[in-house]
């Protein structure tokens, strides 16, 4: 059984950075495409961006380009996110999640991290 | 790219149908069958419970449907349950790589 498992609650400053990690098990971590989706109080999913570990290149989406770094570190099956300049804003609930390109869909999500930003 | 535009709530009684719509631009919905959707039950992860329009996962129920024309897609769910109940959320693929999520709906069941 696929299972994703991130790291824990952040309390961030702003202008700082956090890096969220995502630990995959019981699949092929190479194979599939990891994505990164966060979800403020309150709000709707939003798409971050994702990599392919196997290739190693991430796409991001336009609004967080320069801020958010993907990368997946395959001896560990771990996908990291790292976002900087943090803001008020970004408090919210980062989830990973794993693309099946057979599905061409997100068919397994990790637990979720709360990221808070508070001075 | 904007997020997908979905009703911000819609509501139904036990045993009714409703759709819930999801618009987007010819850039994603309207270009690609690969829009998708997710429930999310309060406090939990999103589950996939729609994928390529109108395939479901194994082990959703054939009550959850899906369907596109045009820029718009639609979940329908039939024979509403209590547990079904949740907010739900449309995905479609938005070129170079990139996907957007609609801005999800409240489903009540009353």
């Amino acid at each position: 059984q696929v299972q994703l498992v991130q790291s824990g609650a952040e309390m961030k400053k702003p202008g700082s950075s956090v890096k969220v990690s995502c630990t995959a098990s019981g699949g092929t971590f190479s194979a599939f495409a990891i994505s990164w989706v966060r979800q403020a109080p309150g709000q709707g999913l939003e798409w971050m961006g994702g990599i392919i570990p196997i290739f190693g290149t991430a796409n991001y989406a336009q609004k967080f380009q320069g801020r958010v770094t993907i990368i997946a570190d395959k001896s560990t099956s771990t996908a990291y996110m790292e976002l900087s300049s943090l803001r008020s804003e970004d408090t919210a609930v980062y989830y990973c999640a794993r693309f099946e390109p057979f599905v061409t869909a997100y068919d397994y999500w990790g637990q979720g991290t709360l990221v808070t930003v508070s001075s | 790219q904007s997020a997908l535009t979905q009703p911000a709530s819609v509501s139904g009684s036990p045993g009714q149908s409703i759709t819930i719509s999801c618009t987007g631009t010819s850039s994603d919905v309207g270009s690609y069958n690969l829009v998708s959707w997710y429930q999310q039950h309060p406090g939990k992860a999103p589950k996939l419970i729609i994928y390529e329009v109108s395939k479901r996962p194994s082990g959703v129920s054939n009550r959850f449907s899906g369907s596109k024309s045009g820029n718009t897609a639609s979940l329908t769910i039939s024979g509403l349950q209590a547990e079904d109940e949740a907010d739900y959320y449309c995905c479609s693929y938005a070129d170079s790589y990139t996907w957007v999520f609609g801005g999800g709906t409240k489903l009540t069941v009353l």
